[in-house]
């Protein structure tokens, strides 16, 4: 079935470090893909989206690639900021029909000063 | 503010008990889609409505139901709650029913003693 597999977390980087978070998905037809991030005590705001293969998704700094090949949507940043503390989720829709998104189980980040 | 409302933010109920959550999508957004989560089970895909009609069923117990009323506002109705159905619950809300870009509300944090 469906499924998002993102590395596991916590994640502690120093401001100014480079942050990689692994994303990989199985889904039949053709996705689109997601990052979603959940501020401490918020919901869930979208980060950044690609539609269609080789398709770059960007945001605040953020950005993800569509890689049909690999089936992966990893999510970088070149630069983290103690603000970006939060939980990062991976996500797709499913593109075959009905369009509920199925999530990774989340990325803890912590970014310290 | 993502434009998608839900209340109550929290709510503290018993086992044996029946409670209602309410969604109040983004002005113009037709369909709304319901999310349980939970630390052990991550997010799951509850159940989507599109303009009305249940479009879409993901992991929802039988004892729990929705609804989409003509006002496009939606109601999540959980009962015979047990422990377990102890979790965060978002509302989010799309334009259209493909998911492409949904918008999530801040939750409603549900305790069940």
């Amino acid at each position: 079935g469906d499924s998002v597999t993102q590395m596991e977390g916590p994640v502690t980087l120093s401001e100014e470090a480079f942050l990689t978070i692994n994303c990989t998905y199985t889904a039949t037809g053709y996705p689109s893909l997601f990052w979603y991030v959940q501020y401490p005590g918020e919901g869930l705001q979208l980060l950044l989206k690609a539609t269609k293969a080789d398709d770059k998704g960007s945001n605040k700094g953020f950005e993800a690639t569509y890689r049909k090949e690999t089936t992966s949507f990893h999510l970088e940043k070149g630069s983290v900021q103690v603000s970006d503390s939060a939980v990062y989720f991976c996500a797709h829709n499913s593109g075959a029909g009905s369009y509920q998104l199925t999530f990774g189980k989340g990325t803890k980040l912590s970014v310290i000063p | 503010d993502s434009g998608v409302t839900q209340t109550p933010k929290h709510l503290i109920t018993a086992t044996g008990q029946r409670v209602t959550l309410r969604c109040s999508p983004r002005s113009g957004d037709l369909s709304v889609y319901w999310y349980q989560q939970s630390l052990d089970q991550g997010l799951q895909f509850l159940i989507q409505y599109y303009n009305g009609e249940e479009r879409a069923k993901g992991n929802i117990l039988e004892r729990f139901s929705a609804q989409q009323f003509p006002d496009l506002h939606s109601e999540l109705n959980l009962s015979s709650l047990e422990l377990g159905d102890s979790a965060l619950y978002f509302c989010a809300s799309s334009v259209d029913g493909t998911g492409t870009e949904a918008f999530f509300g801040q939750g409603t944090r549900l305790t069940v003693v």
